[in-house]
């Protein structure tokens, strides 16, 4: 069965720092992996996804992640954290024949400090 | 154009009742899901529509809890005998035709608390 981690359910960091949310998922076959961010009283909105080809995908608001397959790995990370990057984000993972049922970690929240 | 819209944004009842949450997808977006999502914890996956039938609802719990989408469009997630271990909050997502490609949009979700 798939299952997603996601370490560490709160992380602090200076307007300005290095973001690096983690996510470490299982799967016996090529997973497809997503990045979601959820803000206060709004829906999920999907920040990258990879499902094949290049590794290092670029999305929104400039996220960036990493397919790792050795690691099992789909880290999240932005260079330079800004005040409006506060909000919870969720990994997710899919694959094969239930491709669009979605498995979701239990979110990371981003505090981001002036 | 509009996003996924859901109603009510919130719903109280007392246990034993029994509610209706419902979902208006994007336009044209034949792929409608539900997922739950307790305190604390990412959404779970209910059931996914491709058009009007269940392609798969190995998501739902129980039997207390129905979905319906009879014209394609706006479903309706049903649960009967409300439980205070259903409070959560309810979301809504839709894509297009391949979901495998296609992102899912979800909606703000309905906040379920059963006294």
């Amino acid at each position: 069965a798939q299952s997603v981690t996601q370490l560490g359910s709160h992380v602090s960091v200076s307007e300005g720092a290095l973001v690096l949310l983690r996510c470490n998922y299982s799967s016996s076959v090529p997973p497809y992996l997503f990045w979601y961010v959820q803000y206060p009283n709004q829906g999920l909105q999907l920040l990258l996804k990879y499902t094949t080809g290049a590794t290092l995908v670029k999305g929104i608001n400039g996220f960036e992640a990493e397919f790792k397959k050795s690691e099992t790995s789909f880290h999240l990370t932005k260079p330079s954290a800004h005040m409006s990057d506060a909000a919870e984000y969720f990994c997710a993972v899919s694959q094969g024949d239930s491709s669009y049922k979605l498995i979701f970690g239990s979110g990371t929240r981003l505090l981001v400090r002036p | 154009g509009a996003g996924v819209s859901q109603t009510p944004s919130n719903k109280v009842t007392e246990k034993g009742k029994y509610v209706e949450l419902r979902c208006d997808p994007i336009s044209g977006h034949t792929a409608l899901y539900w997922y739950r999502q307790s305190l604390g914890q990412g959404p779970e996956f209910l059931i996914y529509f491709q058009g009007t039938g269940a392609a798969d609802d190995s998501g739902l719990p129980n039997d207390r809890f129905f979905a319906v989408r009879p014209e394609g469009s706006v479903s309706t997630l049903k649960i009967q005998r409300t439980e205070r271990g259903d409070s959560a909050v309810y979301l809504c997502a839709s894509s297009g035709d391949h979901p495998s490609y296609n992102e899912q949009f979800f909606g703000p979700g309905t906040r379920l608390t059963v006294l």
